[in-house]
């Protein structure tokens, strides 16, 4: 969706650097979903973000909501090839979901 | 408790032809959205239900329908089949209605039109 941007499409990263994901909205955001998915499968939800300036955190991910911004980053410290997939965020709208193109990313080891 | 599942997997079809994609949602969950994904596209909404009523709907030809029934399983149907059609179509269960939900995505039902 162009109302969702997602930055970058793909990347390479080596095993071990980090990383960070962009999730742009040109409308408000009232929530930010980010989910992962491996190739041809479903989508594993990572965290939802609410508020602005929320920050959640699961094992070496990093999730944050800038409302000003409207955008949302996800960052991963210290890769590992379990991290290796597509990441899709979806925004929280009235009265619906949209979604971001993806970002594939892959790890060298 | 068991994930949603999709049956079938994987189905090859005609342009033409009709398709029905199943859908059972996690134990408890109401709430079955259904999505197309295609590489172009990605991730398009197709239509929620709750409660066995359409909740929500997406910008898709007529062609695209669905149902829930009572006990929160839920199919789509695809009527007249078009190159077009060819992709990952997935199922997202939730508790309940609303964008606020988490959803619990299947492993999705891959179509392909010959």
């Amino acid at each position: 969706s162009q109302e969702l941007e997602q930055s970058p499409q793909s990347l390479i990263v080596q095993e071990g650097k980090n990383l960070t994901i962009n999730c742009t909205s040109s409308k408000t955001l009232y929530g930010l979903y980010w989910y992962k998915q491996k190739y041809g499968e479903g989508l594993i939800f990572l965290m939802m973000l609410q508020k602005g300036g929320e920050e959640k955190s699961h094992e070496k991910i990093t999730a944050k909501l800038d409302e000003k911004k409207q955008q949302s980053s996800l960052h991963i410290t210290a890769s590992q090839p379990s991290h290796a997939g597509i990441y899709l965020c979806g925004a929280v709208l009235p009265y619906q979901l949209i979604w971001g193109a993806g970002t594939k990313l892959i790890i060298k080891p | 408790k068991a994930g949603v599942t999709q049956t079938p997997r994987y189905l090859i079809k005609t342009r033409g032809q009709q398709v029905t994609l199943s859908c059972s949602p996690i134990s408890g969950h109401r709430s079955v959205s259904w999505y197309q994904q295609t590489p172009g596209q990605g991730l398009q909404f197709l239509f929620e239900y709750f409660s066995e009523t359409q909740r929500n709907k997406g910008n898709f030809p007529g062609r695209f329908s669905g149902r829930q029934f009572s006990n929160s399983r839920s199919e789509m149907n695809v009527s007249t089949l078009e190159l077009g059609d060819s992709a990952l179509y997935l199922c997202a269960s939730s508790l309940s209605a609303g964008e606020y939900n988490e959803q619990f995505f299947g492993p999705g039902t891959r179509l392909t039109v010959l």
